[in-house]
C-alpha cells in the first residue's frame, strides 16, 4: 500500500528566511502525482504545489518550490522568503494516476517567527 | 478557482440524533466527491468516495450504516451521521473532483465541525 511520511511534526523559521519541509513516499507505481497542501487555522485546505511523477523538472509556484527525487521517493517543499501568512499545517499527499484517492501524510506544523 | 461549500460549518447535536452535512460544488460539476474526517492536530482520513448516481465506496473500518453518503446530483453530496455519539465528534471535510481519473485537482470545502453531546 502507498504511504506518505512526513518526519517533521513541527518546524519553525524566521520571517524572510527559507525553510524546507520533508516528505517521503512509498509506491510501486510509475504513474502518480504528488502534492503539498496548506491548512491554515481556518482549516480550509489549499493546494500549494503539485508535481507529476513523469516530469523531471521540479515544480515551482512563486516562493514555493519542490525538490522531487523520484529514485529516492522524496518530495520536499522549500518555502523562500517566509511570511507570517505561511504559518499553517502542511500536508504532503500522493495520488495514483488511475485513482481518484489522495493519501495524506501526517502533516508538519510550520511556525513563522517574526 | 473552483469553489466547494459545506453546510453547516458547525453543528452541535445530542447523542442519538442524526446529523446531515451537505457538500456542494458551486461552479463546476463534480463527478466524484470525497469525505474526510480530521481529528485535532491530525491528518485527513478518507472515509468514502462517492460518484454521482452510484453507491459510495467506503474505506476499510468506516461503518456504512453509521455514515450514510448520498451523491444525488453532480453538485451535491451529503453525509449523514446516524445515531451520533460523542466519539463521532470531529471535523468533517469534503472535496470534489471535476473529472474522473487523471490528476485533476480536488477542491476542498471549508469543513464542518461536529460536536456530539
Amino acid at each position: 500500500a502507498q504511504t506518505v511520511t512526513q518526519s517533521q511534526p513541527e518546524m519553525s523559521v524566521q520571517e524572510a528566511e527559507t525553510v524546507t519541509l520533508s516528505c517521503t513516499y512509498d509506491t510501486s507505481e510509475s504513474d502518480y502525482y504528488l502534492f503539498w497542501y496548506k491548512q491554515p487555522p481556518s482549516r480550509q485546505m489549499i493546494l500549494v504545489i503539485r508535481q507529476e511523477a513523469y516530469k523531471q523538472q521540479n515544480a515551482t509556484e512563486n516562493r514555493f518550490s519542490v525538490n522531487f527525487q523520484k529514485a529516492a521517493k522524496s518530495f520536499s517543499l522549500k518555502i523562500s522568503d517566509s511570511q507570517l501568512g505561511d504559518a499553517a499545517m502542511y500536508f504532503c499527499a500522493y495520488k495514483e494516476g488511475r485513482d481518484d484517492k489522495i493519501i495524506f501524510g501526517k502533516g508538519t506544523r510550520l511556525h513563522i517567527l517574526p | 478557482g473552483a469553489v466547494v461549500s459545506q453546510h453547516p460549518s458547525w453543528v452541535i447535536c445530542k447523542s442519538g440524533t442524526s446529523v446531515k452535512i451537505e457538500c456542494r460544488s458551486l461552479d463546476f460539476q463534480a463527478t466524484t466527491m470525497f469525505w474526510y474526517r480530521q481529528f485535532p492536530k491530525q491528518s485527513l482520513m478518507l472515509m468514502a468516495t462517492s460518484n454521482e448516481g452510484s453507491k459510495a465506496t467506503y474505506e476499510q473500518g468506516v461503518e456504512k450504516d453509521k455514515f450514510l453518503i448520498n451523491h444525488a446530483s453532480l453538485t451535491l453530496s451529503t453525509l449523514t451521521v446516524t445515531s451520533a455519539h460523542p466519539e463521532d465528534s470531529s471535523f468533517y471535510i469534503c472535496s470534489a473532483s471535476p473529472l474522473a481519473g487523471g490528476w485533476d485537482e480536488q477542491f476542498f470545502g471549508p469543513g464542518t465541525r461536529l460536536t456530539v453531546l
